[in-house]
């Protein structure tokens, strides 16, 4: 069975700062996706960015970027020139065959 | 914001009442799924399906059972509501095929049984 630990129950960073988000993983497979989820307060929640295992550059989408190392099993996210809608709750989750398998979620703050 | 929508957003109802979570979804995705979350803590998956007329138990034991009787339509049944189920319920459907695997979120229903 596949875990996924997210260590940071709460973060907090001021606006325009850079962040990062930690997430670590345990499988034995080879071929997998992992995603970052936000849950903004009350809202949605909607994918940030995704990471297929079998590519090795890391996925960036804007201001949003992964280092994916995954002989470490390692998956983190950064938030650069953070803003206030960026306040949410971060999952990462761990995908096979179509099944998610997500972490313990980091309450982010960003504060003006 | 994606179109997955869930009926009612907010409950409150009394131990013993049988209630029916509603999720519809308008992008024609054959896999749909339910999730359980706490205030704060992670999701866990309680139903999926794949299509009509199927339906699967998740990884989380959950007294609530579903019904897929249409593509679009993902119901959430509890025959007996206790205070034990207050929690908030996600709803998300994918597109079955693909290799993103991306799921879509409705807005969740938060119940609460006194």
């Amino acid at each position: 069975a596949q875990t996924v630990t997210q260590s940071q129950p709460e973060m907090s960073v001021q606006e325009a700062e850079t962040v990062t988000l930690s997430c670590t993983y345990d499988t034995s497979e080879n071929n997998y996706y992992l995603f970052w989820y936000k849950q903004p307060p009350s809202r949605q929640m909607i994918l940030v960015i995704r990471q297929e295992a079998y590519k090795q550059q890391n996925a960036t989408e804007n201001r949003f970027s992964v280092n994916f190392q995954k002989a470490a099993k390692s998956f983190s996210l950064k938030i650069s020139d953070s803003q206030l809608g960026d306040t949410a709750m971060y999952f990462c989750a761990f995908v096979l065959y179509g099944k998610l398998t997500f972490g313990q979620g980091t309450i982010l703050t960003v504060h003006p | 914001e994606a179109d997955i929508y869930q009926t009612p957003r907010y409950l409150v109802i009394g131990t013993g009442k049988k209630i029916t979570l509603e999720c519809s979804q308008t992008m024609g995705h054959d896999k749909m799924y339910w999730y359980q979350q706490d205030p704060g803590m992670e999701l866990h998956l309680i139903h999926y399906s794949y299509g009509v007329n199927s339906t699967e138990k998740g990884d989380l034991s959950s007294e609530s059972t579903v019904s897929r009787i249409r593509t679009e339509h993902f119901p959430l049944t509890l025959e007996s509501a206790r205070p034990s189920h207050t929690s908030q319920y996600l709803c998300a459907s994918s597109e079955y095929g693909t290799f993103t695997y991306e799921q879509y979120f409705g807005p969740g229903t938060r119940l609460t049984v006194t």
